[in-house]
């Protein structure tokens, strides 16, 4: 079956820790996105990648790095530097990138993490 | 004023109540528009694009209001399964920007 895996579910980090989300598609993508959700509250969009090698900051970058190694796999990381981290992640794809695309952008999401720092 | 507004509700229906959803935009040059149906500690997932003037899908039907900047969403026949919270999505032109709406909480009552 095609989709999109993340893990883990659930997730606790200490302070000052840097913690590493997995997300993983077999869709043949060529977008894909992090976002993040607070309660009450709309997707943000944090990293997004159009293509293997290439990424760009979103809306609210700071205290997050991202790599794109492989088309398949896009791992965030959330560094000590991430101020107020605990909140709901979900990663997406999409066949293209939204920018300059009208048909055939839209983005399907994975499962989601649950970080809490403690 | 928001890029994307939405009524935050909560709306409550009785089952087979027909239902209608707004959403503005502020960007009069936007060309896709999504609904996404997101249930609760769940991940969002894609009811309905909106490319020209409407879609429909069943009980499902999104118009597109280009000369006044709204997406509206109409559920009909309205089921318990259908109590979610609804994401109105869209694409801004000009260089990668998706703005997702802060959702409208539906609840569906026997």
């Amino acid at each position: 079956d095609g989709g999109i895996t993340q893990s883990p579910k659930y997730l606790f980090r200490k302070e000052g820790q840097n913690v590493t989300l997995s997300c993983e598609q077999n869709l043949n993508h060529d977008a894909m996105y992090w976002y993040r959700q607070d309660p009450g509250q709309g997707l943000r969009l944090i990293y997004y990648s159009q293509i293997v090698n290439d990424f760009q900051k979103g809306d609210i970058a700071e205290g997050y790095s991202v790599s794109r190694e492989k088309k398949e796999s896009f791992p965030l990381t959330v560094t000590s530097a991430q101020k107020n981290p605990t909140a709901f992640y979900l990663c997406a794809s999409s066949i293209r990138s939204m920018e300059g695309a009208v048909f055939g952008n839209e983005q399907f999401f994975g499962p989601g993490t649950r970080l809490t720092v403690l | 004023r928001k890029e994307v507004e939405q009524d935050p509700g909560p709306f409550n229906v009785p089952e087979g109540a027909t239902v209608a959803f707004n959403c503005t935009y502020s960007n009069s040059a936007s060309q896709s528009f999504f609904w996404y149906r997101q249930d609760c500690r769940k991940e969002p997932k894609l009811l309905m694009s909106v490319y020209s003037s409407g879609n429909e899908d069943g009980r499902f039907t999104a118009q597109l209001n280009r000369a006044s900047q709204y997406i509206s969403l109409l559920i009909r026949d309205s089921k318990l399964s259908d109590s979610a919270t609804y994401l109105c999505v869209v694409n801004w032109p000009g260089g990668f920007k998706t703005i997702f709406g802060a959702g409208t909480r539906l609840f569906v009552k026997a």
